[in-house]
């Protein structure tokens, strides 16, 4: 079955400062790969998802960006952080109409 | 156009008491519909999924929801609510012919009163 790291769990960062958040996968080939965010008491939105290498559609416009540099890897970024980031990041693959996988998460505080 | 809407955003229950969590969606394409729960502090957990086989689709600790083409809806029901239901629940859509780009719910926060 499918496995996803996600790193790191927790981050706490100063407005301004720049952000790279990491997203492995094992135990599959070629997976859709998503960036999610929940914002403190709202639902789960797609940020980035990409059905292959180097391929990375946004959903919405915001500070941030998307890199797939290797198959099962997916990198979330961004140059300069807002406090609007502050929130809870998921990483998830799969999709293809079966079940995802997600990854533990990352709880962000922009301060 | 895809999108989902869970028409509740907070539900509560008494404990035994039946639960109904509304789901309806909106694809141009044959869509598969799946529940998600999220308890505090933990990851996402897959509750049922709908992939165009039987309309009525059973998942774990009893829940279970009914795809309605006619109505686009997917509502999530259970008998008989339990004090470890209390979580959030995500309604997702997703289709092939839409690169399986998924469209979550806003979420429904359960509270179980004892």
């Amino acid at each position: 079955s499918q496995t996803i790291h996600q790193w790191p769990a927790t981050l706490v960062q100063p407005v301004g400062s720049p952000l790279s958040l990491e997203c492995t996968v094992e135990g599959t080939s070629n997976p859709n790969l998503y960036w999610y965010r929940q914002a403190a008491g709202r639902g789960l939105q797609l940020l980035f998802y990409s059905v292959g290498i180097g391929q990375i559609s946004s959903e919405v416009p915001q500070n941030l960006s998307a890199s797939r540099p290797q198959d099962r890897q997916f990198i979330l970024s961004s140059k300069k952080l807002l406090l609007s980031d502050s929130g809870f990041y998921l990483c998830a693959c799969g999709g293809r109409g079966e079940k995802l996988f997600f990854g533990s998460g990352t709880q962000l505080s922009v301060l | 156009a895809q999108s989902v809407t869970q028409l509740d955003s907070h539900v509560s229950v008494s404990e035994g008491t039946p639960v109904l969590l509304r789901c309806n969606y909106s694809s141009s394409y044959s869509p598969s519909l799946f529940w998600y729960v999220q308890h505090p502090n933990k990851g996402l957990q897959l509750l049922l999924k709908y992939t165009s086989a039987a309309t009525l689709v059973k998942g774990i600790n009893g829940f279970e929801a009914e795809f309605k083409k006619s109505e686009t809806s997917f509502h999530l029901t259970k008998p008989s609510a339990h004090m470890s239901d209390a979580a959030e629940y995500f309604c997702v859509v997703t289709a092939r012919s839409n690169d399986y780009k998924l469209s979550f719910g806003a979420g429904t926060t359960v509270t179980v009163r004892a």
